[in-house]
């Protein structure tokens, strides 16, 4: 597509629930990242991707989160059990190879847990 | 990590240019600097980089001091759509992560 997608654009959410985020990166794009942002704060990263591995996950706050990537395209994030601090935009960005020349970034999904 | 420091906040009058500084003491050789941009309720926005050569694209300019220990991006046409945090980071160009400070808050009026 012509840039990253991310689905839902919203979503709330019940403590204790699971959710599913997906990013759909740019076509051609064998990198892709995901990380959380804070209201009033910077970015943290979560996952690093090439193609379908993930050879960074150091960024996962617990075993609660995990993510996978099909195909060298969809990524799906997903959170169990949350909490309320999981409350954030959670942005997912793709890049050709490594990102010499800066990512994309999708618009986000906010993700509120109530 | 503090790598860069930015005035939190500025104000910018629509058509004038938007002198964005930043400063970045403790750079390494192999560092180059980057500017990015987050208009609200969107994804940061990439919007140039350097290592020590001056550099324009269609977006901004972003020029490097010979110490390369401070920049400026301008935007040499502020609109109203310019309005958003700019941050200016500093990485080498094959890390992947990404990390933000608070960046520069910038509001440009009509």
């Amino acid at each position: 597509g012509a840039g990253v997608s991310q689905s839902p654009s919203n979503k709330v959410t019940e403590k204790g629930k699971d959710v599913e985020l997906r990013c759909d990166p740019i076509s051609g794009h064998t990198a892709l990242y995901w990380y959380r942002q804070r209201l009033g704060q910077g970015l943290e990263f979560l996952i690093y991707f090439q193609g379908n591995s993930a050879p960074d996950k150091s960024g996962l706050p617990s075993d609660r989160f995990s993510a996978e990537r099909t195909g060298e395209s969809v990524s799906t994030l997903t959170i169990q059990r949350t909490q309320q601090e999981d409350s954030a935009v959670y942005l997912c960005a793709s890049s050709f190879r490594q990102p010499n020349y800066g990512y994309t970034f999708g618009s986000g999904t906010r993700l509120t847990v109530v | 990590d503090a790598k860069t420091t930015q005035p939190p906040s500025m104000d910018c009058a629509e058509g004038r240019a938007a002198n964005l500084p930043c400063n970045h003491s403790t750079i390494s050789g192999n560092e180059y600097v980057y500017w990015y941009r987050q208009i609200h309720s969107q994804g940061p926005q990439y919007i140039i980089h350097g290592l020590k050569n001056n550099e324009t694209n269609e977006m901004a300019s972003l020029i490097i001091t010979e110490d390369r220990k401070s920049s400026t991006l301008i935007l040499p046409h502020a609109t109203l759509r310019d309005t958003a945090v700019y941050y200016c980071i500093v990485r080498v160009q094959d890390d992947y992560k990404l990390s933000f400070g608070a960046g520069t808050t910038v509001t440009v009026r009509a």
